[in-house]
């Protein structure tokens, strides 16, 4: 079935330094694969997709890595800043445009 | 930028009693969803709605759970008869096209729902 598994589950990064996030995910006619995050009490908030035609997205310190052969996509967050800190979902689009999240990454940016 | 809103923000409801949430999809999208988030665990996909009616439903969406759009703004949740294990965080989202061509879903602030 449709499925995502996401690590680590907790990461801390000195402030500055770079974070990367991976999940991997089992059907392989997912096609879109959304990244979330999540502040304490708020909403899940789109930070950056990708589509399954092109192998690498990025938007300002942010950027997504897709490898559909193998089946996994990463988030690498580059000069890390204090309001880094918050839980990302990795995610897909499912059948019938049902999102399926992973389990989340606590990322905490240390001082 | 327009926004996905709900109301009420926090709903603290006894066991056994009905409970309604509220959502106003972004005007001109025309996908609904609600999803779940019990504490400190994954978001997870309750329901979907197209053209007044459902288009996919999880295997929590039993027939406690009911969805409706009454008018041209809303889209509600109703919980027949609460019990504990509902207690969650509810986001609604919408988005504008669907039928696989992969577009962001846009998730409001979410309904905490306490049942006691």
């Amino acid at each position: 079935g449709e499925n995502v598994e996401q690590h680590p589950s907790t990461l801390s990064v000195q402030e500055g330094d770079s974070a990367v996030i991976k999940c991997t995910y089992s059907d392989s006619a997912s096609n879109y694969f959304p990244w979330y995050k999540q502040e304490l009490g708020k909403r899940p908030q789109l930070i950056i997709d990708i589509r399954s035609n092109v192998g690498e997205k990025k938007d300002q310190r942010i950027a997504v890595t897709l490898n559909k052969t193998a089946k996994h996509f990463s988030l690498h967050i580059t000069e890390t800043q204090p309001e880094d800190s918050a839980v990302y979902f990795c995610a897909l689009m499912g059948r019938d445009d049902k999102i399926i999240f992973g389990k989340g990454t606590r990322l905490h940016i240390l001082p | 930028e327009p926004e996905v809103t709900q109301t009420p923000s926090h709903q603290v409801t006894q066991m056994g009693q009905e409970v309604i949430l509220r959502c106003v999809p972004i005007s001109n999208h025309l996908y609904f969803y609600w999803y779940r988030q019990i504490l400190g665990q994954k978001v997870e996909f309750l329901v979907s709605f197209y053209n007044n009616e459902i288009s996919e439903k999880s295997e929590i969406f039993d027939d406690q759970f009911s969805v409706e759009r009454p008018d041209g703004s809303n889209f509600t949740l109703k919980i027949r008869s609460t019990k504990l294990e509902d207690s969650a965080m509810y986001f609604c989202a919408s988005s504008a096209y669907a039928g696989g061509l992969n577009q962001p879903q846009h998730f409001g602030d979410g309904t905490r729902l306490s049942i006691l």
